[in-house]
């Protein structure tokens, strides 16, 4: 165990369903991330919170919406996705500022948009 | 500039011999190298790191080389096992926190 979780570990949504992705972290830091990881395809950084801020969004569609209430906890929000959003979402955290640049994953939440 | 190449993109290595997976950075202000190892249904999980004034780390049978004048460093596993078997990604981090992967190579380890 990494210290960061996630849930739920599969879902399966229909284009016009709205749904949301939880993390939590349990490892004191304070920043955290949401990564695509499709087939084939390099790690894909979708949203930065720093410090409860976001502080990066790498055109990330808006169908996608994220919301970080607290340095523990990070949601995804989602509604009409497309069947190309079907990939695995990771969420990481890390200790920004800190002298270490490691971040940890959570086990990822596997999405098939229908 | 931002991106990290990584090669090959699958490997294949008989019990016990040795796995040597590649990366390549261009950005001088990359400041630190993880690598992560992935099993299927899995996240991501750091496995080793280095800083670029050292040029080799050593972790048990995991030991990274890092070349700061070529600009790669490289993932050398000795005695692979067929635990080895996953799929490991080699990162670059500014101080800023700002993190890139490589898109990552497929591991095979035979019995």
């Amino acid at each position: 165990e990494t210290g960061v979780t996630q849930t739920p570990r599969h879902l399966v949504m229909g284009m016009t369903n709205k749904k949301s992705l939880k993390c939590e972290q349990h490892l004191g830091h304070n920043a955290m991330y949401w990564y695509k990881q499709s087939a084939k395809k390099p790690l894909e950084l979708m949203f930065v919170y720093n410090f409860k801020e976001q502080t990066e969004n790498n055109s990330v569609p808006s169908r996608f919406s994220p919301e970080c209430p607290n340095s523990s906890h990070l949601f995804l929000h989602l509604h009409t996705l497309q069947p190309e959003d079907s990939a695995l979402y990771l969420c990481a955290s890390s200790q920004a500022g800190g002298g270490k640049y490691e971040q940890y994953f959570g086990p990822g939440t596997r999405l098939t948009v229908t | 500039q931002q991106q990290v190449k990584q090669s090959p993109q699958s490997l294949i290595v008989q019990k016990g011999g040795i796995s040597i997976i590649n990366c390549a950075y261009e950005n001088t202000a990359f400041d630190y190298f993880p690598w992560y190892q992935q099993f299927p249904g899995k996240g991501p999980a750091l496995l080793i790191a280095i800083r670029p004034d050292v040029s080799e780390k050593k972790e048990g049978r995991f030991t990274i080389s890092f070349n700061k004048s070529a600009k790669q460093f490289s993932l050398h596993i000795m005695d692979s096992q067929p635990g080895d078997s996953a799929t490991y990604f080699c990162a670059a981090v500014t101080r800023g926190q700002n993190f890139v992967f490589g898109p990552g190579t497929r591991l095979s380890v035979l019995p």
